[in-house]
């Protein structure tokens, strides 16, 4: 298992301004994701997030919308780049620890709450 | 491209009642299926997951679900309703050749007293 952190836990920002989020965990992992859960809706990939490369981002989602950093193997973070009321969702950071196996589960950050202005 | 669809956004039950949250999923290899559940201003935390090794799969809090590869469901179910049970679950399925997570719409459970 791995016990993960989030900052800022939730924040109410202007629109055209940027929030970076980071996302610590308790042990080295591999795998780091960031998903976006809008409001009501399910969850959805934004990228994984691997140290060492750059992050891989899913259909939807662009690098300079959503910068990501992977320094170490217990770190992350997501920039939500010039802000946009759409972007008023629940950011999850998540991390898989066993090597990537299909029946691997993952596990979840408390999330943070973004509100745009 | 594998998939789940979860029946019913919203289910209310009595304190005590059998609570059932059905999902049913669609993949193009053998699945392996996940239930989640999402307590107000919290994350995801792992209900059970089903890995081809049981059919009827036990994980936390007295949740069980059974994998029916004829019926390609997973539904997930507890006898017993607490008050504590009131949140979001949501059911997903590993990719086809990788490690990530499509996730159902999700569903809401309320708990009456």
């Amino acid at each position: 298992s791995a016990v993960i952190s989030q900052k800022p836990s939730r924040d109410i920002c202007q629109r055209g301004t940027s929030l970076t989020i980071q996302c610590q965990v308790d042990s080295q992992v591999t795998m780091m994701f960031w998903y976006r859960q809008q409001p009501g809706q399910s969850l959805t990939l934004i990228a994984t997030a691997n140290q060492g490369s750059e992050a891989t981002y899913e259909s939807g989602f662009v690098i300079d919308k959503f910068p990501i950093s992977r320094p170490n193997l217990t770190f992350s973070t997501l920039t939500v780049s010039n802000m946009s009321p759409e972007d008023s969702s629940i950011y999850l950071c998540s991390v898989e620890t066993s090597g990537g196996a299909r029946e691997d589960e993952q596990f979840f950050g408390p999330g943070t709450r973004l509100t745009v202005l | 491209a594998q998939s789940v669809t979860q029946l019913g956004s919203h289910v209310s039950v009595s304190e005590g009642a059998l609570v059932l949250l059905r999902c049913n999923y669609s993949s193009s290899v053998p699945p392996y299926l996940f239930w989640y559940v999402q307590y107000p201003n919290q994350g995801l935390q792992l209900l059970l997951k089903y890995t081809s090794a049981a059919t009827l799969v036990k994980g936390i809090n007295g949740f069980e679900a059974e994998f029916k590869k004829s019926e390609t469901s997973f539904h997930l179910t507890k006898p017993s309703a607490h008050m504590s049970d009131a949140a979001e679950y949501f059911c997903a399925v590993s990719g086809s050749g990788d490690y990530k997570l499509s996730f159902g719409a999700g569903t809401t459970v309320t708990v009456r007293a």
